[in-house]
């Protein structure tokens, strides 16, 4: 168990629609990163917060949009899903944002659109 | 920019026999590199990091990793697989600057046969 937690899970909704992911990082970490991982794309960078603000975007669209919480919890907003978007979301977090930390990750949230 | 670069989409061996897992990079600066290990429907699982020193980093699992500057490379390794290590396989390395989020590689397939 990395520590980091991510809901739900499983998430299966209708294109169109706007869904809210929701990531709680390890106890005691500022940074919290989001990923897309699908089949043809592999691994993409989406956002990154570090201690309540926006540190980075990466390949984000602009239908996608996050924030993260005073109590350090953060939520990914997807909204007017396309088919495409169905992918495995996941989080990640470290105590820094210094290069020579790890990053922890959770068990992502499987996301399909249809 | 940072990049790794993942050269197999798939490794076979037989239980018992060691694995090499391929990682080359291309950094300016310092290479900050990490390898994560993914079963079917987990999350990502950091096994070992290079940050700096010795060349050879022993990580989780009986997993160990050298890193060669002269070839660009992080080749993860261990001397007998197990059916168990059957797995998706990400190399990784920290982007630099403010946000350092880490840039994956596009995963190798490791399927150990018994």
């Amino acid at each position: 168990d990395s520590g980091v937690t991510q809901t739900p899970k499983h998430l299966i909704t209708a294109t169109g629609q706007r869904v809210t992911l929701r990531c709680s990082p390890r106890s005691g970490d500022l940074s919290v990163y989001w990923y897309q991982q699908s089949l043809d794309q592999g691994l993409q960078f989406l956002i990154q917060y570090y201690n309540g603000e926006e540190r980075a975007k990466g390949n984000i669209l602009e239908r996608f949009s996050a924030q993260q919480f005073p109590d350090l919890h953060s939520e990914l907003n997807l909204s007017s899903l396309e088919l495409g978007d169905s992918a495995l979301y996941f989080c990640a977090s470290s105590v820094t944002t210094e290069g020579n930390t790890e990053a922890f990750f959770g068990q992502g949230t499987r996301l399909t659109v249809v | 920019a940072q990049s790794v670069a993942q050269p197999e989409d798939q490794v076979n061996v037989a239980e018992g026999n060691p694995l090499t897992v391929k990682c080359t990079y291309s950094v300016s600066g310092n290479p900050y590199l990490f390898w994560y290990v993914q079963y079917p429907n987990r999350g990502l699982q950091f096994l070992l990091k290079y940050i700096t020193g010795d060349n050879l980093v022993k990580g989780s699992y009986g997993f160990e990793a050298e890193f060669n500057k002269s070839q660009t490379s992080f080749h993860l390794k261990k001397p007998s697989a197990l059916v168990s290590d059957s797995a998706l396989y990400f190399c990784a390395v920290r982007d630099g600057g403010a946000t350092n989020k880490l840039i994956f590689g596009t995963g190798t397939l490791l399927a150990v046969q018994p």
